[in-house]
């Protein structure tokens, strides 16, 4: 049962342009969503995270964008670096205080290149 | 910033064989949790934990599977008898009272 979906294994842009990496879910009582950077041989880092009263958040080249009613979510990183070449996870929880568990989707493979 | 840690970062064992899977959360983080991801799979929620109880477990933490904060510090993972299906990254990670999780860098399990 794949509640949060990242429909694309891999993605490849030039240094300087955007990165766009997309997430779709199928639970609606989500209402919290995460993007994770992870490296290889390395956990799962956080990178930003949304509310979902909110439809936007941004945080220096990374903005997150929530559409609701269409059950999707979007991870824009600009401009894009080769730094930013690793794998990223899209997670979500029905956080309600305590030690709700995070459920991932599988994760779409970013390379940047010079 | 604060980290997890967790150790060893390797382990092989032999099917059957107990194993621990040790990590360290963020000091002043109440809330635990192991996951697992399987070789080119999503990572999946194993357990979480708060106040020396579990909170949460998925079907894959059967009674195989157990989890114990043996002191101030430490928070472990112990697998009874090891299938071949284990072989995995086990991730720990620790929270405030809050979504983000911070994860530690896994203990890559090889079950031969």
């Amino acid at each position: 049962d794949q509640q949060v979906k990242q429909n694309s294994p891999s993605l490849s842009v030039q240094e300087g342009r955007i990165s766009i990496l997309n997430c779709d879910y199928t639970n609606s009582m989500f209402d919290y969503f995460l993007w994770y950077k992870k490296y290889p041989a390395e956990g799962p880092t956080f990178l930003i995270s949304i509310s979902s009263i909110k439809d936007k958040n941004e945080d220096g080249r990374f903005t997150v964008f929530l559409n609701k009613s269409a059950k999707h979510l979007s991870l824009h990183i600009v401009p894009s670096q080769p730094g930013d070449s690793a794998v990223y996870f899209c997670a979500a929880t029905t956080w309600e205080g305590g030690s709700e568990k995070l459920v991932f989707g599988k994760g779409t493979k970013l390379t940047v290149n010079p | 910033e604060p980290e997890v840690t967790q150790t060893p970062s390797h382990q092989v064992t032999q099917m059957g064989q107990e194993v621990i899977l040790r990590c360290v959360p963020i000091s002043n983080h109440l809330y635990f949790y192991w996951y697992r991801q399987i070789l080119g799979q999503k990572v999946e929620f194993l357990v979480s934990f708060y106040n020396n109880e579990i909170s949460e477990k998925s079907e894959i933490f059967d009674d195989q599977f157990s989890v114990e904060r043996p002191d101030g510090s430490n928070f472990t993972l112990k697998i009874r008898s090891t299938k071949l299906e284990d072989s995995a990254m086990y991730f720990c990670a620790s929270s405030e009272p809050a979504p983000r999780q911070y994860f530690g860098p896994g203990t890559r399990l090889t079950v031969t």
